[in-house]
């Protein structure tokens, strides 16, 4: 079946450092990509939907100033996490959308601590 | 705007007996359906999904669900639970009309006792 990558797995950062999430498709090419954050035991929350060569549409609530949001291919969208701070510590996921037959496939996710 | 309901937080059920996960939804237009598992520190991996067709739909890990359009409900079923499926299971709807984005239930804990 179709797989989705997502670099790092893990990842620690300083307050006040940016960090880079990218997410792959690695056999098909996604014009629709999502990015959901996952607290602890709770559900994903949509944070962006992220379309290749325009911007990303964010939900409500969620800063697109801090969340940069990047397709730049078909089978690349990259979230930074600019000047990150402790509450930005979650569990980040992926999702890529094949359009026929219509899935959408998850990344493996990645845990962002920010001490 | 569509929906899920997953009303219960965890499920508890002895290994070896039937397992289900209950799911209802609102949705405009037909929906599609799906259900995924995700392990501890792991992504989401698809089980089954409803598109149209037979209102059973046997999906991955001997799981199967039934889509039922008058109580607009999808319940995830497996008839023998294993330990091996103890995970968190959510459901979710995409509407026929609109985008690809999905509306996630808020998943439900699901332990196997040996």
């Amino acid at each position: 079946g179709a797989v989705v990558s997502q670099h790092p797995s893990r990842v620690i950062c300083k307050s006040g450092t940016s960090v880079k999430i990218e997410c792959r498709s690695l056999d098909f090419q996604a014009t629709t990509m999502f990015w959901y954050r996952q607290f602890p035991k709770q559900s994903l929350m949509l944070m962006a939907t992220s379309n290749e060569g325009s911007k990303a549409t964010y939900e409500q609530g969620v800063e697109k100033d801090k969340f940069l949001i990047n397709h730049a291919s078909l089978t690349l969208s990259t979230l930074t996490v600019t000047s990150a701070h402790p509450e930005d510590s979650s569990f980040y996921i992926c999702s890529a959308i094949r359009d026929s037959p219509y899935e959408q496939y998850f990344g493996p996710g990645t845990r962002l601590t920010v001490t | 705007a569509q929906s899920v309901a997953q009303p219960e937080d965890q499920v508890n059920v002895a290994e070896g007996n039937p397992l289900t996960v209950k799911c209802t939804y609102s949705v405009s237009g037909n929906p599609y359906l799906f259900w995924y598992v995700q392990y501890p520190n792991r992504g989401l991996q698809f089980l089954l999904k409803y598109i149209t067709g037979d209102n059973l739909v046997k999906g991955s890990y001997g799981f199967e669900a039934e889509f039922n359009k008058s109580q607009t409900s999808f319940h995830l079923k497996k008839p023998s639970a294993l330990v091996s499926d103890s995970a968190l299971y959510f459901c979710a709807v995409r509407g026929l009309y609109g985008n690809n984005r999905l509306a996630f239930g808020k998943g439900n804990q699901v332990v196997v006792i040996p």
